[in-house]
């Protein structure tokens, strides 16, 4: 079945260590993104990738690294800098960035990671 | 910023009853999308509708935009206690801008 896979499910961070958290999509989608939702609240972009070798930051950052080397797989690294971490970390993937005739296409999600510091 | 804004922000209704969930954004938007997000898991797309759509059907989902009082609104109908969830919209505002997601509403669907 094709879809997103995100692992670990759980994850912990000791203080001052990054983590690094994993996306792997194999629907053959070009576009790839990052979001963190905290609890009761909608989602906030953190990075977001429409081809391979290409990201861009989204809306909160810092603190936060991705790199896209593969279409399939966009890590994301919640570095030390990364001062408030604990959250609801969701990734997801679409055909495309936007569409030809404007506005963006359905996003495909996986189960997220839930990061806590220990 | 471009941003949706759910519509109540939690609703409990009784099963077989329909729920009714809407969404305002501020600034003109090139398609709208619903979302809907099971406890601790991702979100699932159900249904986009474009600019120029004013109805869309989809199952029984029923989403109907106001672009004129940029708002849109959600109804399931005949609910069950599965469709327990948060849902949420998605608006985009400009061509190649990413859309924003609301903070969504949260339905409860009691058996």
């Amino acid at each position: 079945d094709g879809g997103i896979t995100q692992s670990p499910k759980y994850l912990f961070r000791k203080e001052g260590q990054n983590v690094t958290l994993s996306c792997e999509q194999n629907l053959n989608h070009d576009a790839m993104y990052w979001y963190r939702q905290d609890p009761g609240q909608g989602l906030r972009l953190i990075y977001y990738s429409q081809i391979v070798n290409d990201f861009q930051k989204g809306d909160i950052a810092e603190g936060y690294s991705v790199s896209r080397e593969k279409k399939e797989s966009f890590p994301l690294t919640v570095t030390s800098a990364q001062k408030n971490p604990t959250a609801f970390y969701l990734c997801a993937s679409s055909i495309d960035g936007v569409s030809r005739s404007g506005g963006n296409q359905p996003q495909h999600f996986g189960d997220g990671t839930r990061l806590s510091i220990l | 910023s471009q941003q949706g804004e759910e519509d109540p922000q939690a609703l409990s209704i009784q099963e077989g009853e329909n729920a009714t969930m809407n969404c305002s954004y501020k600034t003109s938007i090139n398609n709208l999308q619903w979302y809907r997000q099971n406890s601790g898991r991702g979100l699932v797309h159900l249904i986009l509708i474009r600019s120029n759509e004013r109805e869309k059907h989809s199952g029984r989902l029923r989403v109907t935009l106001d672009t004129s009082k940029k708002s849109s609104s959600l109804l399931i109908t005949a609910s069950r206690a599965a469709d327990t969830a948060s849902y949420f919209c998605a608006t985009d505002a400009d061509y190649g801008q990413n859309f924003v997601f609301g903070p969504g509403t949260r339905l409860s669907v009691l058996p």
